[in-house]
């Protein structure tokens, strides 16, 4: 099976302006995470997608949001950049075929973003 | 919410020797405990996980244990080798909120 897959890879923006990232799960998996990783924060939760419903979401503005499509794939949008937005952008997905929440998650390569 | 400290956040070994990697966990509902493995520039790699009905898993070189009570997990890699030089994130699955929570990570360095 293919991978977890994100496009872009790399994205640069300036302050103000508006991005929209795109994750395309492992065929099956019914789950989308969102992660963001910076070197002083590590790697944050944004919130994750199940069956086109936002199940969780991590402490992020609103600025950041996201959504599923019924082909489980999922995009975020990040409004309104910030310099600080500047970080690795992972999504992983899981199978979740019951919906609990035990089941392993495999990430993307993941969209490195960049605001000038 | 959960929340998750990982320790230290340095470690190096020479090849041939152990490493352990500790993390605690603060929500007593997490049930799901994976751990990661991140290359410079590459995604983070599952290398082991257990859940909270078992107390040790092994893979090969790799193990994890797991003890409830004290709301702690440990990564233990045997006969370190350079290609295990990475950095290794431990994480906790909070079944009630359904949100994986990462922690910090271990920069691993093993020197030939």
């Amino acid at each position: 099976k293919a991978g977890v897959t994100q496009t872009p890879r790399y994205l640069i923006k300036t302050r103000g302006q508006q991005v929209t990232l795109s994750c395309s799960p492992i065929s099956g998996h019914r789950s989308v995470s969102w992660y963001q990783q910076t070197p002083g924060q590590g790697l944050q939760f944004l919130f994750e997608y199940f069956s086109e419903t936002q199940r969780n979401k991590g402490n992020f503005p609103g600025r950041f949001s996201g959504r599923q499509f019924s082909n489980s794939r999922s995009e975020m949008n990040v409004s309104t950049l910030e310099l600080g937005d500047s970080a690795l952008y992972l999504c992983a997905s899981s199978l979740s075929t019951t919906g609990i929440n035990t089941d392993t998650q495999y990430f993307g390569p993941g969209t490195r973003l960049t605001v000038l | 919410g959960e929340n998750v400290e990982q320790h230290p956040s340095t470690l190096s070994v020479q090849e041939g020797d152990s490493a352990v990697i500790k993390c605690t966990y603060s929500d007593s509902a997490s049930n799901y405990f994976p751990w990661y493995k991140q290359e410079l520039g590459k995604r983070p790699q599952l290398i082991i996980d257990i859940r909270s009905n078992v107390g040790e898993k092994k893979d090969q070189r790799i193990a994890v244990t797991l003890n409830k009570t004290a709301k702690h997990f440990s990564l233990h890699i045997t006969e370190t080798q350079p290609e295990d030089s990475a950095v290794y994130f431990c994480a906790a699955r909070d079944y009630n909120n359904n949100d994986m929570r990462f922690g910090a990570g271990t920069r691993l360095t093993v020197k030939p």
